[in-house]
Parts: structure tokens; sequence; C-alpha cells
């Protein structure tokens, strides 16, 4: 267990639809990333936050956002889901309140399969 | 031209061989570098996590940065089947607050 947790593991769902995927970073840590890996696809950074803030964007569609909540957990929502959005979408944590970092943590994943 | 670039493989060596993976990378600012392990359609697995140049080993790893080359190794020595997975390097600038940029990543197998 690396401390970072995913919910759901699987997930299926239609075209058109929207999903919720949910993050809670390694206990103490502040700084939350999403990353998508399509099949046989390299990670891919999408967004960033760091103690309730966003930081960061990447490559994110406009169909997706996220947000951090003051209990440091994360969630990113994908709307209008379309084939192509089928991935694995990972959440990695870093930075505790010192600014201490020991590396990027990863959970282990959302499968999402869209219909 | 990709910011990290990751010879993708795949490498395929025998029990017991020493494997070299590497990367290099463009962007000088870089100054935290890290490898992980990502087993199939798993989390990747933090394996090595380096600061600017130099070396460090764990057990049977060890993971080496020139900075003036701008090209990072990770060695396994005595691998194992159970090594086998593909092996990520990723980066990013100081401070920990920023984000990681990851090579392709190497798929290794190693065969008994």
């Amino acid at each position: 267990d690396s401390g970072v947790t995913q919910t759901p593991k699987h997930l299926i769902t239609a075209t058109g639809q929207r999903v919720t995927l949910r993050c809670s970073p390694r206990s103490g840590d502040l700084s939350v990333y999403w990353y998508q890996q399509s099949l046989d696809q390299g990670l891919q950074f999408l967004i960033q936050y760091y103690n309730g803030e966003e930081r960061a964007k990447g490559n994110i569609l406009e169909r997706f956002s996220a947000q951090q909540f003051p209990d440091l957990h994360s969630e990113l929502n994908l709307s209008s889901l379309e084939l192509g959005d089928s991935a694995l979408y990972f959440c990695a944590s870093s930075v505790d309140r010192a600014g201490r970092t020991y590396g990027y943590t990863f959970g282990s994943g959302t499968r999402l399969t869209v219909v | 031209q990709k910011e990290v670039e990751q010879d993708p493989g795949p490498l395929s060596v025998p029990e017991g061989a020493i494997v070299s993976l590497n990367c290099t990378y463009s962007n000088s600012a870089f100054q935290y570098f890290m490898w992980y392990r990502q087993y199939s359609r798993k989390g990747p697995e933090l394996l090595m996590y380096t600061y600017s140049s130099g070396n460090k080993e764990d057990g049977r790893f060890t993971a080496q940065v020139d900075k003036s080359s701008k090209y990072i190794s990770l060695f396994i020595r005595d691998s194992q089947p159970s090594d086998s997975a593909t092996y990520l390097c990723a980066m990013t600038r100081a401070g920990g607050y920023n984000k990681l940029i990851f090579g392709a990543g190497t798929r290794l197998a190693v065969h008994p």
C-alpha cells in the first residue's frame, strides 16, 4: 500500500456520461497530481493541486475538471465521455507541510472503460 | 523534441544479467530524478529518488545522474524474473512542488 488511495478501482460507463474519480493523498502530503495513461502510452500529466489551489495544468481537456478539498482529497470529474477517454487515471502526491518531499507516490489507479 | 527521451525497448535479458536503463533530457532546470517500476496496468512504484548529480545505491539498484550530459541511468544487478516490468524515468524542477515529466518507459523482460 503506497498510502495514496484511489477509488473506484474500475469504472465502466457509457459515452456521454459523467464520472468522478477520487484520490486521497498520502497522509500529510499537500500536493496532488493527476495523470492519464492510455493503452501502451506514457503517463500524461493532467493537472496539479497544492493545498487546495490549482498549481499547474497539462493536457487536460475542457470536459475534464478537478478540485482539491480542505481535507486534501481530490476529485477528477470527467464529463461527456468519449470512447477515447478509456484509460488508467493515476493520482500522485508529494510534499508535506514542512516542504519535504521523498518522491512522488502514486496510487493504484482507476481503470475507466467507456463503452 | 520531447523533454525526456527514453528507449522503449523491449529489453530481454537472462536471469542474473546486469541491466542498464537510460534517459536523456533537455531541460537543464530539472533537479530531482526518479525511477519508477510499473507492472502491467498497476500504479508506478518509486524505486529511486535522487537529487542533482551523483550516484545512489539501494540493494541491487544503482541510479546515476550526470547533469552535465543531461543523462540518467538505472542499473539493476543480478536481475530476477520478478524485475520484469516497465521502468519509467521521471524528473522535475527543484522543490517537489512541480509536475513530474516522464519518459516513455522501457519494457524489461528477465527470462529464467
